[in-house]
This record gives structure tokens, sequence and C-alpha cells, in this order.
């Protein structure tokens, strides 16, 4: 079974700096996709950034970034200049090559930028 | 992409009654997925949706309880029956458009928040 964890239920961030989200995880697949998705507080679920287990380089897509450090298990989501649109639940998840396309969600970490 | 219409977006309901709520896709996908998301909590999966075959559900979740319909490839729906307080929550469909790839987002409805009176 797979498993991830988040470990900070809530960040406070001044508004411009860099933030780091917290993401562990868990799975004897070799192969999985990490995800990282954004829910603001309408309840949509946005999706950010991916990092699949081959992959060598860190993924970017504009301000976010994704630290995956595999051999600690971890997939951290970094959010430079951090804006005020970013306050919102974000929710690290995991799909493994052999879960039938499920995804795996971690219990989220609420994030405030404050101005 | 894929574009999810998901009906209703919100409503309250009695205990005792039930609520089906309609997914709809812009393109054919092979599964389709429902979540629930209880308040101030993570997104746990009720099922998985096939087109002509039986949906199977994950531990917990019982078809009596959540009946699911897939009438064809690009529309499912999620009934939440004999409805208590504790179904309070919001219910997101979702859909992986390149069905089979680990390495493709999934795409989600808008979500119904539910509250259950």
């Amino acid at each position: 079974a797979q498993k991830i964890t988040q470990t900070q239920p809530g960040m406070f961030v001044q508004e411009k700096e860099a933030v780091t989200l917290d993401c562990t995880y868990d799975t004897s697949d070799q192969s999985y996709g990490l995800f990282w998705y954004k829910q603001p507080s309408s309840g949509e679920m946005i999706f950010l950034i991916y990092q699949g287990s081959y992959d060598e380089q860190n993924a970017t897509e504009g301000r976010y970034s994704l630290n995956f450090q595999k051999a600690r298990k971890s997939a951290n989501l970094v959010i430079s200049a951090s804006q005020l649109g970013d306050s919102a639940m974000y929710f690290c998840a995991m799909r493994v090559l052999s879960g039938n396309e499920k995804l795996t969600f971690g219990t989220g970490t609420r994030l405030t930028i404050i101005p | 992409s894929a574009v999810i219409s998901q009906k209703p977006s919100r409503d309250i309901c009695q205990r005792g009654t039930s609520l089906t709520i309609q997914c709809q896709v812009d393109s054919q996908v092979t599964m389709m997925f429902w979540y629930r998301q209880q308040p101030g909590q993570s997104l746990t999966l009720i099922a998985t949706a096939n087109q002509g075959s039986e949906a199977t559900y994950e531990s917990g979740f019982v078809i009596d309880k959540f009946p699911i319909s897939r009438p064809n490839l690009t529309f499912s729906t999620l009934t939440v029956s004999n409805m208590s307080p504790e179904d309070s929550s919001i219910y997101l469909c979702s859909v992986d458009p390149w069905g089979g790839s680990m390495n493709t987002e999934a795409f989600f409805g808008q979500g119904t928040r539910l509250t259950v009176v």
C-alpha cells in the first residue's frame, strides 16, 4: 500500500517570501509519480506539478518547483515569491504503476500568505 | 486536458433522503473516480467507475450507500443514499484522460459541497 505524509497542518508565510511544503511518501513500487495539487476555498483541485520516480531532474513549473530526494522518499513543493493568491490547501499525491490509476493523497497543508 | 462539469455545486439535504451527483466530461475516458473530502480532511477514494461494468469500491464504502452509474464514456453519477449528518462532505469526480499513464495529472470537477441537516 502507498502512503503520503504531510507533517505541516498549517503554515504562515510573509508575502514575497519562498515557502517549502513537506511531503514524504512510502511505496514498494519502483515506478510511481508524485503530484501536487492546490485547493482554494472554492473547493476545486488545481494541478500544480508532477515528478516521476525516474526523472533525474527536479520538476519546475513557473514559481513552483519540486525538491525530489528519492533516497529520502521526499517530494517537497517549493513556492518562490509567494503571493496572496497562494493561500490555499496543498495536497501531495502519488500514483503507482501497479495502482490502477488511483491517486493516494496526503492530509494536506493549509498555507496562509500574510501581506 | 479535460473539462469536467459537476452538478450540483452545493446542496443542503434532509437526513434520510438521497442526492445524486452528476459528472460530465468533455472527452471519452475509461475510468472515472469519485472522492469524498470530509470537513478539514484529505480526499478519500470512494470508488472507480468503468463504463460497462460494476464500479469498484474502496474499503469502507458500499454500493448500497453510494450507488454509481456509468452509462457511457463521458458521464457518471454518484448517489449518496439515506443521508446522515456524517455524510456532509465535498464530493469530487475525477478523470485521467490519458488512462493508464502514470505520469499524467488527474482532472477534477468543481466538487459538490453537501450539507445534511
